[in-house]
């Protein structure tokens, strides 16, 4: 049973330019969520999706935006890239309803923004 | 707002010693509680978690974690401490599934043959 899975594993891009983080959920999950972890900092929350929908969203700007397909798959995707935008980005997957109360995690795509 | 608070953002203990990493967590409901680890260069890994059943928790890798209201904290263990335990250990609430985990900064914890 393949676990969360996401690409690419690393990244290097420019102030300003565009990027886009892709993730695969684990098998049977029907919710995805992204997170950041600046280097030496815990993970923060930037968005959940739920059927196609973002369900929830932290304290990120509009820059960061996201997308999921009808296979849950989703996108996480940085406009104008901000040197500060470098992190690693982590995906989580999990069940929606009475039965999902864990995130499992991906291994994450580092970016750095040049 | 929730929120978490890891005491000692680094760790060091002999193999073998007992492992002791704490966390306390703010809450305005009762909370879902995990730990989860980190090896370099890698994504997080579940450790165990607390959702209001057992207060005291056992995870993988002989970790355990007791859940103490009174205390608000939510502290992990392990009795013996093996180097392939070397990691970073990150503390994380949420009101419910699929609600937004809130992480504390993490505790890098070095073992020392």
């Amino acid at each position: 049973d393949a676990g969360v899975t996401q690409s690419p594993t690393h990244l290097i891009k420019t102030r300003g330019q565009q990027v886009t983080l892709r993730c695969s959920p684990k098998s049977g999950h029907d919710t995805v969520s992204w997170y950041q972890q600046a280097l030496g900092q815990g993970p923060q929350f930037i968005f959940q999706y739920y059927e196609e929908e973002e369900r929830q969203r932290g304290n990120f700007p509009d820059r960061f935006s996201g997308h999921q397909f009808p296979n849950y798959s989703s996108e996480l995707n940085v406009n104008a890239l901000l040197l500060g935008d470098s992190a690693l980005y982590l995906c989580a997957s999990e069940a929606d309803g009475p039965g999902g109360d864990t995130q499992y995690f991906g291994p994450g795509t580092r970016l750095t923004v040049l | 707002a929730q929120s978490v608070t890891q005491l000692g953002s680094h760790v060091s203990v002999s193999e073998g010693a007992l492992v002791l990493l704490r966390c306390n967590y703010s809450s305005s409901v009762p909370p879902y509680l995990f730990w989860y680890v980190q090896y370099p260069n890698q994504g997080l890994q579940l450790l165990l978690k607390y959702t209001s059943a057992a207060t005291l928790v056992k995870g993988i890798n002989g970790f355990e974690a007791e859940f103490k209201k009174s205390e608000t904290s939510f502290h992990l263990t392990k009795p013996s401490a093996h180097m392939s335990d070397a990691a970073e250990y990150f503390c994380a609430v949420s009101e419910a599934g699929n609600t937004p985990l809130v992480f504390g900064k993490g505790t890098r914890l070095s073992v020392i043959a």
